[in-house]
């Protein structure tokens, strides 16, 4: 079970759309509609900002979209804010209730 | 409001075991709509899945962890128990506990965390 891969950092200017984008394999991401994606902003826990790959819980913005395509999954940031301004994790579901996170992407709003 | 609060001591010896606790308020580890996990983070490092548990004691855990990995449920307590032995300074890091909700095979809620440091 090996991480799932992110890029390291993104940036953007504000107002911009950024999109990360993280690759598994087709034992987890290519697998199951499961990827959720979190936020981290420094020294603060997790959030859920996306989760079945697409859909949003009740209070995210929809400025944030997420998409899959064969074994990567993808999330989207649309007009780019300042306090978009975090870490972002995706998480797959890995078969035999086990899961997968992926190494992690920092976000930076130039 | 759910809130997750782990805790246990926050500097463990190379070679001994590690435990935790998170406690949960304003929701119940019984309920069968939920499962209840340990996440980590090495400092600067990604986060990494530790197991889950269910609240009838099924349990569920990284392959590369499964050896010295063990989670626990405490249903009269309403929280739930990690231990991992034979630790290294390689488990060196934030845990947090976290809730899975079955619906949407995601974490809902996270607890802040709490530092644990392998060193003697």
């Amino acid at each position: 079970q090996s991480a799932l891969t992110q890029p390291a950092s993104v940036s953007g200017s504000p107002g911009q759309s950024i999109t990360i984008s993280c690759t598994g394999t087709s034992n987890d991401v290519g697998s199951y509609n499961l990827v959720s994606w979190y936020q981290q902003p420094p020294g603060k826990a997790p959030k859920l900002m996306i989760y079945e790959g697409i859909k949003r819980p009740s209070g995210v913005s929809n400025r944030f979209s997420g998409s899959k395509s064969g074994n990567t999954a993808s999330l989207t940031i649309s007009g780019l804010q300042a306090e978009d301004e975090a870490d972002y994790f995706c998480c797959s579901y890995a078969g035999g209730t086990t899961y997968v996170f992926g190494t992690g992407t920092m976000v930076t709003v130039l | 409001q759910l809130q997750l609060l782990e805790s246990g001591p926050g500097l463990v010896k190379p070679s001994e075991t590690l435990s935790l606790t998170c406690s949960v308020s304003g929701g119940s580890v019984s309920s069968n709509s939920y499962y209840w996990g340990w996440i980590r983070q090495p400092p600067g490092k990604g986060l990494e899945w530790i197991g889950t548990i269910y609240y009838s004691g099924g349990t569920y855990y990284n392959p590369s962890l499964k050896s010295r990995v063990s989670i626990s449920v405490d249903t009269s307590k309403n929280q739930f128990s990690l231990r991992l032995n034979s630790v290294t300074a390689a488990d060196t890091a934030v845990y947090h506990c976290a809730r899975l909700e079955t619906a949407t095979v995601a974490y809902d809620y996270w607890g802040q965390g709490t530092l644990v440091t392998v060193s003697s």
